[in-house]
């Protein structure tokens, strides 16, 4: 059971804007700033936004992050079949001194 | 550009040690604090240890007692000491470093390193 708390799975049909939540506490969300990754299929992880709200250079505009409170949330739009993935929010905790990742969620677009 | 590989992974029996690494190019390796994340097969991300530019240590509460990070500078390369691996160490080991100094983000990943415990 993770500390952070992400939905299992999410869709859209290509096009679509999608979200996806992180869903914490005031150790970790509500006083760190929340990173995202993203895992196409059989690949390491990549890092698509840092600091609640950056992107990399590299990553598109489509994804975008914000933050509020205890909350995080990613949301993709222009849905592209290659965005079909697993997306994880990461955080540093205060009280454990360490990082905790969601759970992960799987996109799939349909 | 940036590069981590990891090596050393295998299969174990339960109780045992083992030590993987994780060889680093293109960045001043000294300067940044590395990590290793884990990722069991079919299961989701879980961090494992830190060590910082400064040498100063962290641990999953998982592995606090068995897992060892450590740096090399004049090789850069981090290593992680593994010892009373159990079967629910097994998972795809990887390196990530810090995006900056006291980053709290992890900008570059290796391709991970398979270790099995089975008996």
């Amino acid at each position: 059971q993770s500390v952070l708390t992400q939905p299992p799975s999410a869709s859209g049909t290509p096009g679509q804007r999608v979200t996806i939540s992180c869903s914490g506490s005031s150790s970790n969300i509500g006083s760190n700033t929340v990173n995202w990754y993203q895992q196409l299929p059989g690949t390491a992880p990549r890092l698509l936004i840092y600091s609640n709200v950056q992107r990399p250079s590299g990553v598109p505009d489509r994804f975008s992050g914000s933050k509020s409170g205890t909350s995080a949330s990613l949301a993709i739009s222009g849905l592209q079949s290659e965005d079909e993935a697993d997306f994880y929010c990461a955080v540093y905790d205060d009280s454990l001194k360490g990082w905790v990742f969601g759970g992960g969620t799987k996109l799939t677009v349909l | 550009q940036v590069h981590l590989l990891e090596s050393g992974g295998g299969v174990v029996q339960p109780g045992g040690s083992l030590r993987v690494s994780c060889s680093a190019s293109g960045f001043s390796f000294s300067m940044y604090g590395m990590h290793w994340v884990r990722q069991a097969p079919g299961k989701g991300l879980e961090w494992v240890a830190s060590v910082r530019y400064d040498g100063s240590e962290m641990y999953a509460e998982s592995v606090k007692g068995r897992f060892t990070v450590s740096r090399d500078n004049s090789k850069s390369t981090l290593f992680l000491d593994m010892t009373s691996l159990s079967l629910e160490d097994t998972a795809l080991y990887y390196c990530a470093k810090e995006q900056w100094r006291t980053a709290q983000s992890f900008d570059y990943w290796g391709p991970g390193t398979l270790v099995t415990v089975f008996s």
